[in-house]
Protein backbone atom coordinates (compact mmCIF):
# COMPACT_ATOMS: atom_id res chain seq x y z
CA UNK A 1 0.00 0.00 0.00
CA UNK A 2 2.86 2.33 -0.94
CA UNK A 3 0.72 5.42 -1.97
CA UNK A 4 3.29 8.10 -2.56
CA UNK A 5 6.64 7.49 -2.47
CA UNK A 6 9.40 10.17 -1.81
CA UNK A 7 13.36 9.42 -2.49
CA UNK A 8 15.52 10.72 -0.45
CA UNK A 9 14.16 11.58 2.67
CA UNK A 10 17.08 13.45 4.10
CA UNK A 11 19.70 15.55 2.17
CA UNK A 12 22.54 18.03 2.78
CA UNK A 13 24.02 19.49 -0.20
CA UNK A 14 26.66 22.04 -0.66
CA UNK A 15 26.20 25.34 -2.49
CA UNK A 16 26.22 25.21 -6.08
CA UNK A 17 26.09 20.69 -5.82
CA UNK A 18 22.83 19.69 -7.64
CA UNK A 19 20.74 17.01 -6.95
CA UNK A 20 17.51 14.79 -8.66
CA UNK A 21 14.61 14.46 -6.11
CA UNK A 22 12.08 11.09 -6.84
CA UNK A 23 8.63 11.12 -6.57
CA UNK A 24 6.62 7.62 -7.23
CA UNK A 25 2.86 6.95 -7.35
CA UNK A 26 1.55 3.56 -7.58
CA UNK A 27 -2.53 4.88 -8.27
CA UNK A 28 -2.28 5.87 -11.78
CA UNK A 29 -2.87 9.29 -11.10
CA UNK A 30 -2.52 11.76 -14.21
CA UNK A 31 -1.23 14.95 -12.23
CA UNK A 32 1.68 14.96 -9.45
CA UNK A 33 3.47 18.22 -8.19
CA UNK A 34 5.92 19.65 -6.08
CA UNK A 35 5.82 21.68 -3.18
CA UNK A 36 8.02 23.78 -0.96
CA UNK A 37 7.25 23.90 2.99
CA UNK A 38 8.99 26.92 4.68
CA UNK A 39 8.07 27.87 8.24
CA UNK A 40 5.39 30.13 7.94
CA UNK A 41 4.40 29.89 4.70
CA UNK A 42 2.84 27.06 4.21
CA UNK A 43 3.01 24.82 1.03
CA UNK A 44 3.70 26.68 -2.34
CA UNK A 45 3.84 24.79 -5.51
CA UNK A 46 7.10 24.98 -7.59
CA UNK A 47 5.52 22.79 -10.76
CA UNK A 48 3.07 20.39 -11.81
CA UNK A 49 2.07 17.90 -14.03
CA UNK A 50 -0.97 17.15 -16.21
CA UNK A 51 -0.19 14.08 -17.39
CA UNK A 52 2.85 12.14 -18.99
CA UNK A 53 5.50 14.09 -20.69
CA UNK A 54 3.35 17.54 -19.68
CA UNK A 55 5.08 19.73 -17.02
CA UNK A 56 4.11 23.54 -15.94
CA UNK A 57 5.56 26.11 -13.88
CA UNK A 58 3.84 26.76 -10.49
CA UNK A 59 4.24 29.73 -7.93
CA UNK A 60 7.99 29.21 -7.01
CA UNK A 61 9.67 27.64 -10.01
CA UNK A 62 12.98 29.24 -10.39
CA UNK A 63 15.82 27.36 -9.48
CA UNK A 64 13.94 23.81 -10.23
CA UNK A 65 13.36 21.85 -13.41
CA UNK A 66 11.13 18.77 -13.45
CA UNK A 67 10.39 16.31 -15.66
CA UNK A 68 7.94 13.22 -16.18
CA UNK A 69 8.79 10.67 -18.44
CA UNK A 70 6.86 7.80 -16.86
CA UNK A 71 3.44 8.39 -15.71
CA UNK A 72 4.18 7.24 -12.69
CA UNK A 73 6.95 9.13 -12.11
CA UNK A 74 7.85 12.78 -11.16
CA UNK A 75 11.36 14.46 -10.80
CA UNK A 76 12.81 17.51 -9.32
CA UNK A 77 16.03 19.10 -10.13
CA UNK A 78 18.15 21.73 -8.76
CA UNK A 79 20.75 22.24 -11.16
CA UNK A 80 22.75 24.72 -8.30
CA UNK A 81 21.80 24.61 -4.99
CA UNK A 82 21.37 27.52 -2.74
CA UNK A 83 20.75 28.40 0.73
CA UNK A 84 17.34 29.76 0.38
CA UNK A 85 16.37 26.36 -1.35
CA UNK A 86 16.79 24.75 2.04
CA UNK A 87 12.74 23.43 2.73
CA UNK A 88 10.74 20.64 3.17
CA UNK A 89 9.64 19.56 -0.32
CA UNK A 90 6.54 16.98 -0.52
CA UNK A 91 5.31 15.75 -3.76
CA UNK A 92 2.01 14.95 -4.05
CA UNK A 93 -0.34 13.42 -6.85
CA UNK A 94 -4.34 13.14 -7.52
CA UNK A 95 -6.53 11.24 -9.69
CA UNK A 96 -10.12 12.60 -10.61
CA UNK A 97 -10.27 16.86 -10.80
CA UNK A 98 -11.25 18.41 -7.71
CA UNK A 99 -10.45 15.28 -5.22
CA UNK A 100 -7.91 15.14 -3.14
CA UNK A 101 -3.99 15.30 -3.02
CA UNK A 102 -2.19 12.24 -1.84
CA UNK A 103 1.12 13.50 -0.34
CA UNK A 104 4.51 11.63 -0.07
CA UNK A 105 6.62 11.83 3.33
CA UNK A 106 8.12 14.29 2.25
CA UNK A 107 12.37 15.32 2.01
CA UNK A 108 13.92 17.78 4.28
CA UNK A 109 16.51 19.31 2.04
CA UNK A 110 19.75 21.19 3.61
CA UNK A 111 21.68 23.64 1.46
CA UNK A 112 25.09 24.80 3.41
CA UNK B 1 -3.16 39.12 -1.05
CA UNK B 2 -2.09 35.39 -0.05
CA UNK B 3 -4.64 32.83 -1.54
CA UNK B 4 -5.69 31.39 1.64
CA UNK B 5 -5.55 32.54 4.88
CA UNK B 6 -5.68 31.06 7.83
CA UNK B 7 -5.00 32.32 11.83
CA UNK B 8 -1.24 30.57 12.32
CA UNK B 9 -2.62 30.26 16.25
CA UNK B 10 -1.53 28.46 18.71
CA UNK B 11 -5.12 27.91 19.85
CA UNK B 12 -4.26 26.07 23.45
CA UNK B 13 -7.33 24.30 24.78
CA UNK B 14 -8.13 21.71 27.36
CA UNK B 15 -9.53 18.09 26.13
CA UNK B 16 -12.80 18.35 25.87
CA UNK B 17 -13.08 21.28 25.00
CA UNK B 18 -14.63 22.44 21.17
CA UNK B 19 -12.87 24.85 19.27
CA UNK B 20 -13.38 26.13 16.15
CA UNK B 21 -10.78 27.28 12.87
CA UNK B 22 -11.60 29.97 9.63
CA UNK B 23 -9.99 30.11 6.05
CA UNK B 24 -10.72 32.82 3.97
CA UNK B 25 -9.86 32.65 0.50
CA UNK B 26 -9.29 35.31 -2.43
CA UNK B 27 -10.54 33.75 -5.47
CA UNK B 28 -14.23 33.77 -6.21
CA UNK B 29 -13.48 31.13 -9.30
CA UNK B 30 -12.19 28.01 -6.65
CA UNK B 31 -13.86 24.94 -7.28
CA UNK B 32 -13.14 22.54 -3.96
CA UNK B 33 -12.03 22.90 -0.56
CA UNK B 34 -10.61 20.59 2.24
CA UNK B 35 -9.38 20.35 5.53
CA UNK B 36 -5.69 18.74 6.29
CA UNK B 37 -3.98 17.56 9.02
CA UNK B 38 -0.35 17.88 9.09
CA UNK B 39 1.55 16.62 11.98
CA UNK B 40 5.25 17.61 13.05
CA UNK B 41 7.38 16.43 10.39
CA UNK B 42 4.75 14.66 8.66
CA UNK B 43 3.46 14.96 5.56
CA UNK B 44 -0.28 16.33 5.10
CA UNK B 45 -3.47 14.06 5.05
CA UNK B 46 -6.91 15.15 4.37
CA UNK B 47 -9.36 14.92 6.86
CA UNK B 48 -12.12 16.36 4.93
CA UNK B 49 -13.59 17.52 2.56
CA UNK B 50 -15.77 20.74 2.84
CA UNK B 51 -19.24 21.33 0.76
CA UNK B 52 -21.42 23.82 0.16
CA UNK B 53 -24.03 22.13 2.34
CA UNK B 54 -21.87 21.12 5.05
CA UNK B 55 -20.46 18.02 6.31
CA UNK B 56 -19.65 16.32 9.34
CA UNK B 57 -17.31 13.38 10.18
CA UNK B 58 -17.68 12.27 14.03
CA UNK B 59 -16.55 14.82 16.01
CA UNK B 60 -15.52 17.03 12.98
CA UNK B 61 -18.04 19.73 11.40
CA UNK B 62 -16.76 21.53 7.88
CA UNK B 63 -18.73 24.62 6.92
CA UNK B 64 -18.26 26.79 3.47
CA UNK B 65 -19.82 30.25 2.90
CA UNK B 66 -18.62 30.69 -0.73
CA UNK B 67 -20.69 34.27 -0.53
CA UNK B 68 -18.29 35.36 2.04
CA UNK B 69 -15.26 33.23 0.84
CA UNK B 70 -14.76 31.39 3.87
CA UNK B 71 -14.45 27.72 5.57
CA UNK B 72 -14.52 26.28 8.64
CA UNK B 73 -13.56 23.53 10.73
CA UNK B 74 -15.22 22.79 14.03
CA UNK B 75 -13.84 19.99 16.27
CA UNK B 76 -16.07 18.99 19.29
CA UNK B 77 -14.43 16.91 22.63
CA UNK B 78 -10.65 17.76 21.86
CA UNK B 79 -8.07 14.54 22.29
CA UNK B 80 -4.73 15.07 23.30
CA UNK B 81 -4.73 13.14 19.64
CA UNK B 82 -6.02 16.72 18.00
CA UNK B 83 -3.03 18.41 18.32
CA UNK B 84 -1.35 19.00 14.86
CA UNK B 85 -1.34 22.12 12.46
CA UNK B 86 -4.74 22.20 10.21
CA UNK B 87 -4.73 23.56 6.52
CA UNK B 88 -7.04 24.74 4.25
CA UNK B 89 -6.65 24.04 0.65
CA UNK B 90 -8.74 25.40 -2.09
CA UNK B 91 -8.76 23.60 -5.52
CA UNK B 92 -9.03 26.18 -8.46
CA UNK B 93 -9.50 23.88 -11.29
CA UNK B 94 -7.11 22.18 -13.36
CA UNK B 95 -5.79 20.50 -9.85
CA UNK B 96 -3.89 23.72 -8.58
CA UNK B 97 -4.50 23.26 -4.84
CA UNK B 98 -3.86 26.55 -2.73
CA UNK B 99 -2.56 26.11 0.85
CA UNK B 100 -3.11 28.29 3.79
CA UNK B 101 0.06 28.21 6.47
CA UNK B 102 -1.58 26.11 8.79
CA UNK B 103 -3.46 27.13 12.18
CA UNK B 104 -1.45 25.17 15.43
CA UNK B 105 -3.59 23.35 18.06
CA UNK B 106 -2.48 21.99 21.14
CA UNK B 107 -4.66 19.69 23.20
CA UNK B 108 -3.66 19.63 26.88
CA UNK B 109 -4.97 17.17 29.29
Amino acid sequence: NAGVTQTPKFRVLKTGQSMTLLCAQDMNHEYMYWYRQDPGMGLRLIHYSVGEGTTAKGEVPDGYNVSRLKKQNFLLGLESAAPSQTSVYFCASTGQPNTEAFFGQGTRLTVV
Amino acid sequence: RKEVEQDPGPFNVPEGATVAFNCTYSNSASQSFFWYRQDCRKEPKLLMSVYSSGNEDGRFTAQLNRASQYISLLIRDSKLSDSATYLCVVNRGLNKFYFGSGTKLNVKP
